[in-house]
Parts: C-alpha cells; sequence; structure tokens
C-alpha cells in the first residue's frame, strides 16, 4: 500500500506570495492532519479534516487554511507568506476519527520564504 | 498550556548497546502515546504506540514503557544500529474529538560505530 505522498518536495517563494501544497492519504484513509515543523518550534498542529469538515485547527492565523475533497485528498493554503512561513510542513493522515488511530505521516514539503 | 517534552537533547550510544529515551507529558488526561523517528530530510515514521491501559508494549528491538503516575513514557531500543541514527519524538494524542498530536521536542540519538 503506498503511503502518504505530498507534492511539491519543495518549494520557494517570496514574501506575500500565496502558496498551495498538495497531500494523498494513504488509501482507505480519511482523516487528514497538517504540521508546521520548524527548528525553532520543532512540530505544532495546524489543522484536521476529516469527511471534508476541519474538525481541529491549531494556533495558526487565517493565512493558513486547508480543505479536503470528497477521495480525502487535502490541501492546505498559506497566503501573503511571511519570512517565518519558511518551514517543512508534514501532512499526516490516519483511518478514521472514532478511535484514537495512529498518524502516518508524508515526506513534506520543505518551504522557503525570501 | 499542555505540553510534551523530552529530557535530553541528545543521546550518543556505542553500536550495539542499548538506548533509552524519556519523555514528559504533562495532560494527565492522555491516554495514547506515539514514538516517532525522523531521519534527515523524512517525515516522522511510526516505530510503536501505546495506550494508556497499558503500562508496556514491546516490537521489534523496541519497547514503550509508560508510567501514568509520574506522567513519563520512555522508548528503549535494543542492539542499537547504526540506521537507528535519527531524531526520535513522543507524542501525545489528544481525547476523542480532538484528535490532534502534540510533540515533544525530539532527541537525537547518535549511534557511535
Amino acid at each position: 500500500k503506498a503511503g502518504v505522498t505530498q507534492t511539491p518536495r519543495y518549494l520557494i517563494k517570496t514574501r506575500g506570495q500565496q502558496v498551495t501544497l498538495s497531500c494523498s492519504p494513504i488509501s482507505g484513509h480519511r482523516s487528514v492532519s497538517w504540521y508546521q515543523q520548524t527548528p525553532g518550534q520543532g512540530l505544532q498542529f495546524l489543522f484536521e479534516y476529516f469527511s471534508e469538515t476541519q474538525r481541529n485547527k491549531g494556533n495558526f492565523p487565517g493565512r493558513f487554511s486547508g480543505r479536503q475533497f470528497s477521495n480525502s485528498r487535502s490541501e492546505m493554503n498559506v497566503s501573503t507568506l511571511e519570512l517565518g512561513d519558511s518551514a517543512l510542513y508534514l501532512c499526516a493522515s490516519s483511518r478514521d476519527r472514532a478511535t484514537q488511530e495512529t498518524q502516518y505521516f508524508g515526506p513534506g514539503t520543505r518551504l522557503l520564504v525570501l | 498550556g499542555e505540553s510534551v517534552g523530552l529530557h535530553l537533547p541528545t543521546l550518543s550510544v556505542q553500536e550495539g548497546d542499548n538506548s533509552i529515551i524519556n519523555c514528559a507529558y504533562s495532560n494527565s488526561a492522555s491516554d495514547y502515546f506515539i514514538w516517532y523517528k525522523q531521519e534527515s530530510g523524512k517525515g516522522p515514521q511510526f516505530i510503536i504506540d501505546i495506550r494508556s491501559n497499558m503500562d508496556k508494549r514491546q516490537g521489534q528491538r523496541v519497547t514503550v514503557l509508560l508510567n501514568k503516575t509520574v506522567k513519563h513514557l520512555s522508548l528503549q531500543i535494543a542492539a542499537t544500529q547504526p540506521g537507528d541514527s535519527a531524531v526520535y519524538f513522543c507524542a501525545e494524542n489528544g481525547d476523542f474529538g480532538n484528535e490532534k498530536l502534540t510533540f515533544g521536542t525530539g532527541t537525537r540519538l547518535t549511534i557511535i560505530p
């Protein structure tokens, strides 16, 4: 079974631009979560989607948004990029929200904001 | 707020020896814990998990111990190999309806040949 895939793997943007990252979960997984990883803050939860609905949200500004499609694929968008948005963005999928299922991570998208 | 923390940021172990990585958590309501391994340039890789109704769980060369009394868990890796060199994170999964992972700061494990 294929793992979580994320595209693109690397991205360079300039301040003020916006960016869209994509995540394809493991087949059959319906929950997709997004995390930001930086050297200073570590791994921080952004939001989680299940059945096309955002169920949980972390403490990030409204510039960070996401969505999930009917096939469980998910995208996250960051508008008006800031230098501090440079990070590794990780997507994780799990089978179901009814129980505490293990989350499996993709390789991440490394975003550099100049 | 609630947090999951690690005692040691770095750990060096001789190849073949056993290693122990520790983690403290502060949310007494936490009932599901996971250990992840992250190698350079990769996403976190699931190693082993444990639920709060257990105090020990074993996998292949790895054992996780959970002490709910002192809110502490540990990851033991037996007979370490060079491929075990990575950053190890403990993570706490929130209560039902709030399934977000709260990660510790990570411990960098280096295996010395």
